[in-house]
């Protein structure tokens, strides 16, 4: 399958900081989306990238799909506790989607 | 939230043992997913579903066949329990496969094979 590199593959931040993560990979995708899952629940959608050079924003956390194509990158400003869980890339490829292996965040208080 | 669900959430099985995992959905979806959840891995494609009696396997669909007889419901099935197959389960759906729009997913099942 389709190899998806994220990193780092932890945070330690304070709250109020920013963060930045990315997600990388060796092949091109047609979309790119950011998923955010907290314990025991499912993966939920962040923000969905459709085009290269793409920036969106979703409240504070902003999302760039990556000339290449190759990847993809996700900030998120001004952290708060509740922001702590599993951030997952994900690209597209034909008819399905691959994963990456997640960034687990902890926000400090 | 999407009217998606798991059942059950959680289900200890022993080595050898036939185990069904079951997705269901009120939202009328065309596609269905299933994935397996495990460190190191994330998320990877067991089998998926474009229509009702429509399947096509994913990357990792050894040992794992799915059934989909009601647009509502779609089966995992182990035929043959390992422990290799200790994992998380999620179901996905999606609206349409190729635009791009997301999945939505289940809260999972965690199965364990002793």
């Amino acid at each position: 399958g389709q190899q998806l590199n994220q990193s780092p593959q932890s945070m330690f931040i304070q709250e109020g900081e920013d963060v930045s993560m990315n997600c990388t990979s060796s092949s091109i995708f047609n979309t790119w989306l950011w998923y955010k899952q907290d314990p025991g629940e499912g993966p939920v959608l962040l923000i969905a990238l459709y085009k290269a050079g793409e920036l969106t924003s979703n409240g504070r956390l902003t999302a760039q799909f990556g000339i290449t194509r190759k990847d993809s990158f996700l900030n998120i400003s001004a952290s708060i506790p509740s922001d702590v869980g599993i951030y997952f890339c994900a690209g597209r490829t034909g008819n399905q989607f691959y994963f990456g292996t997640g960034t687990s965040l902890t926000v400090i208080p | 939230d999407a009217g998606i669900t798991q059942s059950p959430r959680h289900k200890v099985t022993e080595t050898g043992t036939p185990v069904t995992l079951r997705c269901h959905q009120t939202e009328n979806h065309r596609y269905m997913y299933w994935y397996r959840q495990d460190p190191g891995h994330g998320l990877r494609l067991i089998h998926y579903s474009y229509g009702v009696k429509d399947t096509d396997k994913g990357e990792v669909s050894d040992g794992y066949s799915v059934s989909r007889s009601k647009t509502e419901d779609f089966l995992l099935t182990l035929e043959s329990a390992t422990s290799s197959q200790t994992s998380v389960y999620f179901c996905a759906i999606s609206e349409s496969g190729r635009n791009g729009y997301g999945y939505t997913f289940g809260s999972g099942t965690r199965l364990t094979v002793v």
